[in-house]
Protein backbone atom coordinates (compact mmCIF):
# COMPACT_ATOMS: atom_id res chain seq x y z
CA UNK A 1 0.00 0.00 0.00
CA UNK A 2 1.60 3.40 -1.02
CA UNK A 3 -1.01 5.49 0.96
CA UNK A 4 -0.50 7.64 3.52
CA UNK A 5 -0.28 6.06 6.89
CA UNK A 6 -0.57 7.29 10.66
CA UNK A 7 0.70 5.87 13.71
CA UNK A 8 -0.49 4.66 16.16
CA UNK A 9 -4.67 4.71 15.29
CA UNK A 10 -5.50 5.41 18.76
CA UNK A 11 -3.95 6.67 22.24
CA UNK A 12 -5.44 7.59 25.26
CA UNK A 13 -3.48 9.51 27.70
CA UNK A 14 -4.07 10.64 30.84
CA UNK A 15 -4.06 14.66 31.08
CA UNK A 16 -0.32 16.24 31.66
CA UNK A 17 1.54 13.52 29.48
CA UNK A 18 3.21 13.67 26.52
CA UNK A 19 1.91 11.84 23.10
CA UNK A 20 4.00 11.14 19.87
CA UNK A 21 2.38 10.73 16.28
CA UNK A 22 4.16 9.43 13.14
CA UNK A 23 2.99 10.29 9.47
CA UNK A 24 4.57 8.36 6.72
CA UNK A 25 3.46 10.48 3.57
CA UNK A 26 3.50 9.07 -0.30
CA UNK A 27 6.51 8.36 -0.93
CA UNK A 28 7.63 10.93 -3.80
CA UNK A 29 5.00 13.68 -1.95
CA UNK A 30 7.49 16.87 -0.79
CA UNK A 31 4.69 18.56 0.73
CA UNK A 32 2.84 17.09 3.84
CA UNK A 33 -0.27 18.72 6.18
CA UNK A 34 -1.24 18.37 9.82
CA UNK A 35 -4.78 18.57 10.41
CA UNK A 36 -7.26 18.65 13.42
CA UNK A 37 -10.47 17.36 13.60
CA UNK A 38 -13.29 17.84 16.31
CA UNK A 39 -16.43 15.80 16.25
CA UNK A 40 -19.17 17.35 13.77
CA UNK A 41 -16.31 19.63 12.62
CA UNK A 42 -14.28 19.71 9.24
CA UNK A 43 -10.33 19.34 9.66
CA UNK A 44 -8.60 22.56 10.84
CA UNK A 45 -5.45 23.18 9.39
CA UNK A 46 -2.14 22.83 12.13
CA UNK A 47 0.92 23.21 10.11
CA UNK A 48 2.58 22.25 6.68
CA UNK A 49 6.01 20.97 5.53
CA UNK A 50 7.79 21.13 2.44
CA UNK A 51 10.40 18.91 2.97
CA UNK A 52 12.31 19.29 5.84
CA UNK A 53 11.21 22.68 6.09
CA UNK A 54 8.38 24.24 8.36
CA UNK A 55 6.68 26.54 6.11
CA UNK A 56 3.58 27.81 8.04
CA UNK A 57 1.99 27.12 11.60
CA UNK A 58 -1.56 27.76 12.43
CA UNK A 59 -2.52 29.59 15.18
CA UNK A 60 -4.11 26.69 16.80
CA UNK A 61 -0.27 25.34 16.75
CA UNK A 62 0.16 26.52 20.73
CA UNK A 63 3.34 26.09 22.16
CA UNK A 64 2.63 22.92 23.72
CA UNK A 65 2.42 21.31 19.81
CA UNK A 66 5.73 20.97 17.92
CA UNK A 67 5.88 19.37 14.69
CA UNK A 68 9.23 17.85 13.21
CA UNK A 69 9.69 16.37 9.49
CA UNK A 70 13.93 15.80 10.13
CA UNK A 71 14.58 14.13 6.66
CA UNK A 72 11.68 15.46 4.27
CA UNK A 73 10.13 11.75 5.01
CA UNK A 74 8.29 10.86 7.67
CA UNK A 75 6.90 13.21 10.31
CA UNK A 76 6.23 13.75 13.81
CA UNK A 77 3.71 15.60 16.05
CA UNK A 78 4.39 15.98 19.69
CA UNK A 79 1.80 17.03 22.17
CA UNK A 80 3.27 18.17 25.67
CA UNK A 81 1.36 18.22 28.62
CA UNK A 82 -1.92 17.22 27.02
CA UNK A 83 -5.09 19.24 28.09
CA UNK A 84 -8.55 17.76 27.65
CA UNK A 85 -9.03 19.64 24.91
CA UNK A 86 -6.76 18.04 22.64
CA UNK A 87 -8.77 15.28 22.40
CA UNK A 88 -9.13 15.15 18.68
CA UNK A 89 -8.84 13.02 15.32
CA UNK A 90 -5.15 14.54 14.02
CA UNK A 91 -4.93 13.90 10.55
CA UNK A 92 -1.86 14.03 8.44
CA UNK A 93 -1.89 14.39 4.32
CA UNK A 94 0.92 14.84 1.39
CA UNK A 95 0.97 16.43 -1.84
CA UNK A 96 3.52 17.14 -4.71
CA UNK A 97 4.23 21.13 -4.80
CA UNK A 98 2.99 23.51 -6.01
CA UNK A 99 -0.01 23.94 -4.10
CA UNK A 100 -2.04 25.39 -7.15
CA UNK A 101 -2.24 22.32 -8.81
CA UNK A 102 -1.60 19.31 -6.79
CA UNK A 103 -4.51 17.24 -4.84
CA UNK A 104 -3.88 16.36 -0.98
CA UNK A 105 -4.10 12.91 0.27
CA UNK A 106 -4.84 12.28 3.85
CA UNK A 107 -4.16 9.26 5.91
CA UNK A 108 -6.62 7.36 8.77
CA UNK A 109 -5.59 9.70 11.06
CA UNK A 110 -4.66 9.37 14.95
CA UNK A 111 -7.91 9.64 17.36
CA UNK A 112 -6.71 10.99 20.78
CA UNK A 113 -8.43 10.85 24.09
CA UNK A 114 -7.02 12.76 27.08
CA UNK A 115 -8.63 11.64 30.09
CA UNK B 1 -9.82 34.53 6.71
CA UNK B 2 -11.77 31.97 4.51
CA UNK B 3 -15.18 30.91 5.48
CA UNK B 4 -16.81 27.78 4.14
CA UNK B 5 -20.21 26.69 4.42
CA UNK B 6 -22.49 23.76 3.08
CA UNK B 7 -25.96 23.14 2.68
CA UNK B 8 -27.46 21.21 3.60
CA UNK B 9 -26.18 19.70 6.92
CA UNK B 10 -27.67 16.10 6.44
CA UNK B 11 -29.44 14.71 3.79
CA UNK B 12 -31.30 11.58 3.95
CA UNK B 13 -32.44 9.95 0.81
CA UNK B 14 -33.27 6.52 -0.87
CA UNK B 15 -31.63 4.56 -2.92
CA UNK B 16 -31.61 5.56 -6.76
CA UNK B 17 -32.05 9.80 -5.93
CA UNK B 18 -29.96 12.30 -7.85
CA UNK B 19 -28.73 14.71 -5.32
CA UNK B 20 -27.00 17.88 -4.81
CA UNK B 21 -24.78 18.81 -2.61
CA UNK B 22 -23.89 22.95 -2.05
CA UNK B 23 -20.76 24.65 -0.65
CA UNK B 24 -20.05 28.31 -0.94
CA UNK B 25 -17.00 29.67 0.38
CA UNK B 26 -16.47 33.75 1.38
CA UNK B 27 -12.92 34.10 -0.45
CA UNK B 28 -12.66 33.84 -4.28
CA UNK B 29 -8.88 33.68 -4.39
CA UNK B 30 -8.43 30.28 -4.54
CA UNK B 31 -5.90 27.74 -6.65
CA UNK B 32 -8.59 24.77 -6.42
CA UNK B 33 -11.16 23.01 -4.69
CA UNK B 34 -11.46 19.53 -3.40
CA UNK B 35 -14.14 17.10 -2.62
CA UNK B 36 -13.80 14.52 0.05
CA UNK B 37 -15.65 11.91 1.71
CA UNK B 38 -15.45 10.72 5.23
CA UNK B 39 -16.64 7.49 7.09
CA UNK B 40 -17.80 7.74 10.37
CA UNK B 41 -13.92 7.38 12.37
CA UNK B 42 -11.90 7.79 9.40
CA UNK B 43 -9.58 9.73 7.46
CA UNK B 44 -10.79 11.44 4.10
CA UNK B 45 -10.83 10.21 1.28
CA UNK B 46 -10.31 12.26 -2.16
CA UNK B 47 -12.95 12.41 -4.82
CA UNK B 48 -12.70 15.45 -6.92
CA UNK B 49 -10.47 18.27 -7.38
CA UNK B 50 -11.13 21.10 -9.66
CA UNK B 51 -8.50 23.72 -10.69
CA UNK B 52 -9.20 27.39 -10.26
CA UNK B 53 -9.59 27.54 -13.96
CA UNK B 54 -12.09 24.48 -14.38
CA UNK B 55 -15.62 24.93 -14.49
CA UNK B 56 -16.79 20.89 -14.25
CA UNK B 57 -14.95 17.82 -13.04
CA UNK B 58 -16.09 14.50 -13.61
CA UNK B 59 -15.44 11.43 -12.06
CA UNK B 60 -18.00 8.15 -12.56
CA UNK B 61 -21.17 8.86 -11.36
CA UNK B 62 -20.06 12.24 -9.25
CA UNK B 63 -19.52 15.28 -11.26
CA UNK B 64 -18.36 18.46 -9.59
CA UNK B 65 -18.99 22.27 -10.59
CA UNK B 66 -17.30 25.58 -9.50
CA UNK B 67 -18.18 29.07 -10.13
CA UNK B 68 -14.92 30.87 -8.20
CA UNK B 69 -16.34 33.97 -8.71
CA UNK B 70 -19.21 33.68 -6.90
CA UNK B 71 -17.77 31.46 -4.31
CA UNK B 72 -20.01 28.46 -4.98
CA UNK B 73 -19.29 24.93 -5.78
CA UNK B 74 -21.82 22.06 -6.06
CA UNK B 75 -21.32 18.23 -6.02
CA UNK B 76 -24.04 15.84 -7.81
CA UNK B 77 -24.49 12.54 -7.01
CA UNK B 78 -26.12 10.60 -9.86
CA UNK B 79 -27.84 7.04 -8.81
CA UNK B 80 -27.54 7.20 -5.21
CA UNK B 81 -26.12 4.15 -3.87
CA UNK B 82 -26.22 2.58 0.24
CA UNK B 83 -22.64 2.75 -0.33
CA UNK B 84 -22.81 6.36 -0.78
CA UNK B 85 -23.56 7.10 2.80
CA UNK B 86 -21.20 9.50 4.22
CA UNK B 87 -19.52 12.87 4.95
CA UNK B 88 -18.99 14.95 2.04
CA UNK B 89 -16.85 17.61 2.75
CA UNK B 90 -15.53 20.49 0.47
CA UNK B 91 -12.21 22.60 0.68
CA UNK B 92 -11.45 25.43 -1.04
CA UNK B 93 -7.25 25.61 -1.32
CA UNK B 94 -5.56 28.86 -1.22
CA UNK B 95 -2.16 28.48 1.26
CA UNK B 96 -3.85 25.50 2.69
CA UNK B 97 -6.93 24.08 2.66
CA UNK B 98 -9.98 25.22 4.49
CA UNK B 99 -12.89 22.44 5.02
CA UNK B 100 -16.69 23.16 5.74
CA UNK B 101 -18.26 21.48 8.74
CA UNK B 102 -19.75 18.39 5.85
CA UNK B 103 -22.71 17.14 4.85
CA UNK B 104 -23.61 14.02 6.05
CA UNK B 105 -25.19 11.72 4.10
CA UNK B 106 -27.81 9.02 4.28
CA UNK B 107 -28.93 6.53 1.35
CA UNK B 108 -31.24 4.04 2.61
CA UNK B 109 -32.28 0.76 0.32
Amino acid sequence: DTGVSQDPRHKITKRGQNVTFRCDPISEHNRLYWYRQTLGQGPEFLTYFQNEAQLEKSRLLSDRFSAERPKGSFSTLEIQRTEQGDSAMYLCASSLSPMRSSEQYFGPGTRLTVT
Amino acid sequence: KQEVTQIPAALSVPEGENLVLNCSFTDSAIYNLQWFRQDPGKGLTSLLLIQSSQREQTSGRLNASLDKSSGRSTLYIAASQPGDSATYLCAPAARTLTFGKGTMLLVSP
